[in-house]
């Protein structure tokens, strides 16, 4: 039982490159989010998902794709990278709304 | 939603009693208090969640007061692995609601020898 797990741990990226942070939970969670944690800051929401087939924006989604074609893989994609897309980026999963979320231990990029 | 305030910092040393407190003056009706540990390059952990008076649980108890308008997590006898950031969260946990919580910069506890 790994719990949720996110895959790579680590990028650089070049501004204007595109890529995707795979999240994925063996807890058969319905919801799972992804938030972003920037220096002196809290986690921010950036979308999240209350089911297979669902996503939905959260409180700072610009910038971001999310899908989520299989209930246990939540997928963050960046387009084309900014500077302002510098940080920690965590995943987490729970079973119903409001539940205890479990998390990820992060990917941490950089966009130069 | 609830605006919640905790102090920036506080120090302790082991194996003493550390009560953070978390302000939440305009909490909501279908609010309840949650609370998450941090250590570096980790993700958030749960600790505790209640809605009023007080829960327990084997690492943490959580004191509501009546009017819930503040809300104190004490964790008993400190020790250094427990130097971390915690975060209060208040919200309505409804399928509605709970995307609205809002982790805030948190409390980082220091324990020293």
């Amino acid at each position: 039982n790994a719990g949720v797990t996110q895959t790579p741990k680590f990028r650089v990226l070049k501004t204007g490159q595109s890529m995707t942070l795979l999240c994925a939970q063996d807890m058969n969670h319905e919801y799972m989010y992804w938030y972003r944690q920037d220096p002196g800051m809290g986690l921010r929401l950036i979308h999240y998902s209350v089911g297979e087939g669902t996503t939905a924006k959260g409180e700072v989604p610009d910038g971001y794709n999310v899908s989520r074609l299989k209930k246990q893989n939540f997928l963050l994609g960046l387009e084309s990278a900014a500077p302002s897309q510098t940080s920690v980026y965590f995943c987490a999963s729970s079973q119903l709304a409001g539940d205890e979320q479990y998390f990820g231990p992060g990917t941490r990029l950089t966009v130069t | 939603l609830a605006k919640t305030t905790q102090p920036i910092s506080m120090d302790s040393y082991e194996g003493q009693e550390v009560n953070i407190t978390c302000s939440h003056n305009n909490i909501a009706t279908n609010d309840y208090i949650t609370w998450y540990q941090q250590f570096p390059s980790q993700g958030p952990r749960f600790i505790i969640q209640g809605y009023k008076t007080k829960v327990t649980n084997e690492v943490a108890s959580l004191f509501i007061p009546a009017d819930r308008k503040s809300s104190t997590l004490s964790l008993p006898r400190v020790s250094l692995s427990d130097t971390a950031v915690y975060y209060c969260l208040v919200g309505d946990m409804s399928n509605t609601g709970f995307q609205k919580l809002v982790f805030g910069t948190g409390t980082r506890l220091l324990v020293s020898p």
